[in-house]
């Protein structure tokens, strides 16, 4: 599959769990990886693999994935988590090709 | 702590050839791929290629014609070059380092604007 669908855009109340999710047929056999985006700033990785963080990464982050679904749970989110998500992962077609999501606009009220 | 430093020109004109070089600072170059990505204004995340410190390449299949990919291992940089530019080219343009076990980017540079316009 060529693809991975995320929501547009997903709220949350401050201090409340949410969970952002990324659906495509290549997430049955590999892992999403999730970055979070800040206005006119570059992405940072936040979730890779199983449910790794890289160093500096808040642990209310974290990573699940069930058949074609992988989900971003932010746990007790806070106001400096409002941003851009993006999933990406490889593709099935064996070309060793990267694809993308098209991005989940967080909102925390 | 890595660093990707990136140059380029920022303004080109339609049909030509745009051109974009990251250097990494830190780590090994040798463990890791290395990959452009490019976000249009307002857009989502876009992979463009990657390569290894070998040589070997991957392009996105929707830019294969017109992109090329290189490495200097005795620089420890890597460029991009696109041909062909349009305004549909316009973006910013990142350079990242790729996890090689797992599809992840984890240092990213901090990307260059680049407008096509005649």
């Amino acid at each position: 599959s060529s693809e991975l669908t995320q929501d547009p855009a997903v709220s949350v109340a401050l201090g409340q769990t949410v969970r952002i999710s990324c659906q495509g047929d290549s997430l049955r056999n590999f892992y999403a990886s999730w970055y979070q985006q800040k206005p006119g700033q570059a992405p940072v990785l936040v979730i890779y693999g199983k449910n790794n963080r890289p160093s500096g990464i808040p642990d209310r982050f974290s990573g699940s994935s069930s058949g074609n679904t992988a989900s971003l749970t932010v746990t007790g989110a806070q106001a400096e988590d409002e941003a851009d998500y993006y999933c990406n992962s490889r593709d099935t077609s064996g070309n060793h090709l990267v694809l993308f999501g098209g991005g989940t606009k967080l909102t925390v009220l | 702590q890595v660093q990707l430093q990136q140059w380029g020109a920022g303004l080109l004109k339609p049909s030509e050839t745009l051109s974009l070089t990251c250097a990494v600072f830190g780590g090994s170059f040798s463990d890791y791929s290395w990959t452009w990505i490019r976000q249009s204004p307002g857009k989502g995340l876009e992979w463009i290629g990657k390569i290894n410190h070998s040589g070997s390449s991957n392009y996105n299949p929707s830019l294969k014609s017109r992109v090329t990919i290189s490495v200097d291992t005795s620089k420890n940089q890597f460029s991009l070059n696109l041909t062909s530019v349009t305004a549909a080219d316009t973006a910013v343009y990142y350079c990242a380092r790729g996890l090689t076990v797992v599809i992840a980017f984890d240092f990213w540079g901090h990307g260059t604007l680049v407008t096509v316009s005649s």
